[in-house]
């Protein structure tokens, strides 16, 4: 079974509006983390924004949010306020045990999203 | 700072042939993941050194792939011989704390 699951492989939002890329995830472990990447065309991953299992409230870093759903194992990223530059592959990524050990991350397949203007 | 540095940007072989992939990581990092990303896909864990050793290499095809990182700095990936479905997208990342920072990749294309 896949332990990140983006089903969007692609989305369309207007310039200026706001759009939400889906991630559901599974694992057993109660300690584990969730990342969002951009992969812009010219191929480096660009690190947004995370999100702790036990952090009580939904991550933010300017225009980025993650509306954290323990329960439902959903980790959806918003994206407020969209730009032509935002255009890019999205990745969802999952660590799973405590921050220190060596940990590594298991990526979804990612979302292609296209800013129109 | 500067950035994990990788070399070289794209590769184009014939399937057989061998290929090297060199990173430098961000000075001081202890742990250093090569990936691979197949187009279409989101990357996937090869291997992982902390220091100069082997934390995990459990997605390696150790009959074709091998790594090591001397003297817990510098990292190459080696390909001998490559096949046609290596052709990928290579990522190196580096971790100090609890973010992981990746290079710019090496775009391998196997004829």
């Amino acid at each position: 079974a896949q332990k990140i699951t983006q089903t969007q492989p692609g989305m369309f939002v207007q310039e200026k509006e706001a759009v939400t890329l889906d991630c559901t995830y599974d694992t057993s472990d109660q300690s584990y983390g969730l990342f969002w990447y951009k992969q812009p065309s010219s191929g480096e991953m660009i690190f947004l924004i995370y999100q702790g299992s036990y952090d009580e409230q939904n991550a933010t870093e300017g225009r980025y949010s993650l509306n954290f759903q323990k329960a439902r194992k959903s980790a959806n990223l918003v994206i407020s306020a969209s730009q032509l530059g935002d255009s890019a592959m999205y990745f969802c990524a999952m660590r799973e045990g405590r921050w220190g050990s060596n940990y590594k991350l298991t990526f979804g397949k990612g979302t292609l999203l296209t800013v129109n203007p | 700072e500067a950035g994990v540095a990788q070399s070289p940007r794209y590769k184009i072989i014939e399937k057989r042939q061998s290929v090297a992939f060199w990173c430098n990581p961000i000075s001081g990092h202890a742990t250093l993941y090569w990936y691979q990303q197949i187009l279409g896909q989101g990357p996937k864990l090869l291997i992982q050194f902390q220091n100069n050793g082997v934390v995990d290499d459990s997605q390696l095809p150790k009959d074709r792939f091998s790594a090591e990182r001397l003297k817990g700095v510098d990292s190459t990936l080696k390909i001998q011989p490559a096949k046609l479905e290596d052709s990928a997208v290579y990522l190196c990342a580096s971790r100090a704390d609890n973010e992981q920072f990746f290079g710019p990749g090496t775009r391998l294309t196997v004829l």
